[in-house]
């Protein structure tokens, strides 16, 4: 199956503090999300950017499809941030439609 | 609307006895997920369901695990003869198309086995 590799593991931060996490992946992959899993077990919708550059307020991300890997970068960062970051592919092929997660990157943003 | 809602989100049950955990996917929305989250980790794949169709039901550890989704919207996981190894957070995600299509969550079953 497809291999998702994220780094780094844990991350911490003061408020303010800019921070880029990676997720690789080792196949081709027609779906990528981005997830932020919040201190309460809620999973949250990032991004959904399977090629290309999306923004949102704080957040953005990129994925470089054809060199198989993804960023999400977080500006000025909040304590509200703190979390587990998911990255999570759907590999490209013709049957099958599961996202593949990745260990994740633990988040913690100090006041 | 409304997003994917799961039920129930705590259940404590003891070994041996069955649980059967609900999910409702957006409204309209094609293709259901069901995923186990172990402490510590990422979601995993246990099985979907294109409409009615379950498509895939390998990530489903044994026999004692089985879905359904009867008339292409609600789905229940039920697990029989619960061990204590099936103690983990169970999530539900649903998507508009069969691939490639973003998936939403839902809150989560956390199931614990005494």
């Amino acid at each position: 199956g497809i291999q998702v590799e994220q780094s780094p593991p844990d991350l911490i931060l003061q408020e303010g503090a800019n921070s880029t996490l990676r997720c690789n992946f080792s196949d081709s992959v027609n779906n990528l999300q981005w997830f932020h899993q919040n201190p309460w077990g809620q999973l949250i919708n990032l991004f959904y950017i399977p090629s290309g550059t999306k923004q949102n307020g704080r957040l953005s991300a990129t994925t470089v499809a054809t060199e198989r890997y993804s960023l999400l970068y977080i500006s000025s960062s909040q304590t509200t941030d703190s979390g587990v970051y998911f990255c999570a592919v759907e590999r490209q092929e013709t049957s099958g439609s599961r996202l593949t997660f990745g260990e994740g990157t633990q988040l913690t943003v100090n006041p | 609307g409304a997003g994917v809602s799961q039920s129930p989100r705590y259940k404590v049950t003891k070994r041996g006895q069955d649980v059967a955990l609900r999910c409702d996917p957006i409204s309209g929305h094609v293709s259901l997920y069901w995923y186990r989250q172990a402490l510590g980790q990422g979601p995993e794949f246990l099985t979907y369901f294109n409409y009615e169709a379950q498509q895939d039901k390998s990530g489903l550890p044994n026999d004692r695990f089985s879905a359904e989704r009867p008339e292409g919207s609600i789905s229940t996981l039920t697990i029989q003869r619960t061990e204590q190894r099936d103690s983990a957070m169970y999530r539900c995600a649903s998507s508009p198309g069969t691939s490639g299509y973003e998936q939403y969550f839902g809150p989560g079953t956390r199931l614990t086995v005494t």
